[in-house]
């Protein structure tokens, strides 16, 4: 049992380039999430899925598209990187109804030059 | 925007001692859980509290959530090396979403 997976584990961009990070989960989670975390605010929620074929906006979306085309999967995508958007991105996974606990994945740390 | 806010925002103390670290937000949330991450990895799920004045044990770590469910507290008893991490309260509300606070970045020295 894996878990939530996250590909690549390190990336590094110049201005203007484009890149897709994927995230896999064995869980049979309905939800995902996206976050980026940055020193001293915490975790911040990009986007996020409640099913498959279903996408919505977080708190900061701006300059990242998503999809969920596969259940397991959830991808996010840069079309055209930024330096604000160096960051620490994390992708996590639960079940769906009641309060439960986020899984998270190890991180995707990217750099833009 | 619901915010919560951790202090300290850091802590270095000595093995053995006592510290308490806390989540405070002017809005009322319905769960709040605490998250515990070290470096290099993703955060791991420590507790979660759902009712006002609830306390909860796990080991040398004692959580309590606000009577107003405004706020909650973490206190470790003679702490350890191995309690070092990133400490993270996150609040949720109906809905799918949890708001997380800033984190208290705790170092315990031998």
């Amino acid at each position: 049992n894996a878990g939530v997976t996250q590909t690549p584990k390190f990336r590094v961009l110049k201005t203007g380039q484009s890149m897709t990070l994927l995230c896999a989960q064995d869980m049979n989670h309905e939800y995902m999430y996206w976050y980026r975390q940055d020193p001293g605010m915490g975790l911040r929620l990009i986007h996020y899925s409640v099913g498959e074929g279903t996408t919505a906006k977080g708190e900061v979306p701006d300059g990242y598209n998503v999809s969920r085309l596969k259940k397991q999967n959830f991808l996010l995508g840069l079309e055209s990187a930024a330096p604000s958007q160096t960051s620490v991105y994390f992708c996590a996974s639960r079940r769906s109804g009641g309060i439960y606990e986020q899984y998270f994945g190890p991180g995707t740390r990217l750099t833009v030059t | 925007t619901q915010l919560l806010e951790q202090s300290p925002q850091f802590l270095s103390i000595q093995e053995g001692e006592n510290l308490t670290v806390y989540c405070n937000s002017s809005s009322v949330f319905s769960s709040l859980q605490w998250y515990r991450q070290e470096p290099g990895e993703g955060p791991v799920l420590l507790v979660t509290v759902v009712t006002g004045g609830e306390v909860k044990k796990l080991k040398r770590l004692t959580f309590q959530f606000g009577d107003a469910r405004k706020d909650s507290s973490l206190h470790i008893t003679a702490a350890q090396p191995g309690d070092t991490g990133l400490y993270l309260c996150a609040g949720g509300n109906a809905g799918n979403m949890l708001t997380f606070g800033g984190g208290t970045r705790l170092m315990v020295k031998p």
